[in-house]
């Protein structure tokens, strides 16, 4: 079962910062968040991923927080294709499966 | 970056027939790699891990001898879905883990597999 629950819709104005949270108050000292994005009928594309550190890529950033209970994946100027599921992942278990929850449905709106 | 191929992309076929699906990794070995099902509308399921040379593990619910997987090198692994009845019809995603990156490393998933049984 996931570990993450996000809400499950959010809308955000073309060229503004998209926030999208993220709760895992379960997660273990050594499990790790990953962020994906998946656009219908196609496979899951990264986006980011970090233990307790922020990280900021040329994608997003991620900032989680110090009690480690929760996150926030940031893109910074949101477009039109960013439209997407986002999910947000920890991974557990011996092989460090991902298991999806519902994820949160993007709509950039212009 | 690191790619995962599968293939087919789509496939229609008959009631009892099987199909196998494909997952590749393209530019990296990957001892482990995992294979998902999304039905409309709703998330991916994980079915199984599978690890290269040993048999597949399965999640709780998912038939073993239904799903059937194969992972015969450190670049391929196989599902075959057996004896197909129009509720197996889905969406399939495979993913891989490159196998120099760590057991954190991130995972790569491929372009999944529409299957239509009818």
């Amino acid at each position: 079962d996931a570990k993450t629950t996000q809400p499950p819709s959010m809308d955000c104005a073309e060229g503004r910062a998209a926030n999208l949270p993220c709760n895992h108050s379960t997660i273990s000292g050594n499990e790790y968040v990953y962020w994906y994005r998946q656009i219908h009928s196609q496979g899951p594309q990264y986006i980011i991923h970090g233990l307790k550190n922020n990280e900021t890529n040329e994608m997003a950033s991620l900032i989680i927080t110090e009690d480690r209970k929760s996150s926030t994946l940031i893109l910074p100027h949101a477009t039109l294709r960013d439209t997407a599921v986002y999910y947000c992942i920890v991974s557990y278990g011996t092989g460090n499966q991902f298991y999806f929850g519902t994820g949160t449905s993007l709509t950039v709106i212009p | 970056g690191a790619v995962v191929s599968q293939h087919p992309s789509w496939v229609i076929c008959k009631s009892g027939t099987s199909v196998k699906i494909e997952c590749r990794s393209l530019d990296f070995q990957a001892t482990t790699m995992f294979w998902y099902r999304q039905f409309p509308k709703q998330s991916l399921m994980l079915m199984a891990t599978s690890n290269e040379g040993s048999k597949a593990t399965y999640e709780q619910g998912v038939e073993k001898d239904k799903f059937l997987i194969n992972h015969a090198s450190l670049t391929l692994s196989t599902l075959t879905v057996t004896s197909a009845h129009p509720e197996d019809s889905s969406f399939y995603i495979c993913s891989a883990r490159d196998r120099l990156g760590g057991a954190h490393e991130k995972l790569f998933f491929g372009s999944g597999t529409q299957l239509s049984v009818l």
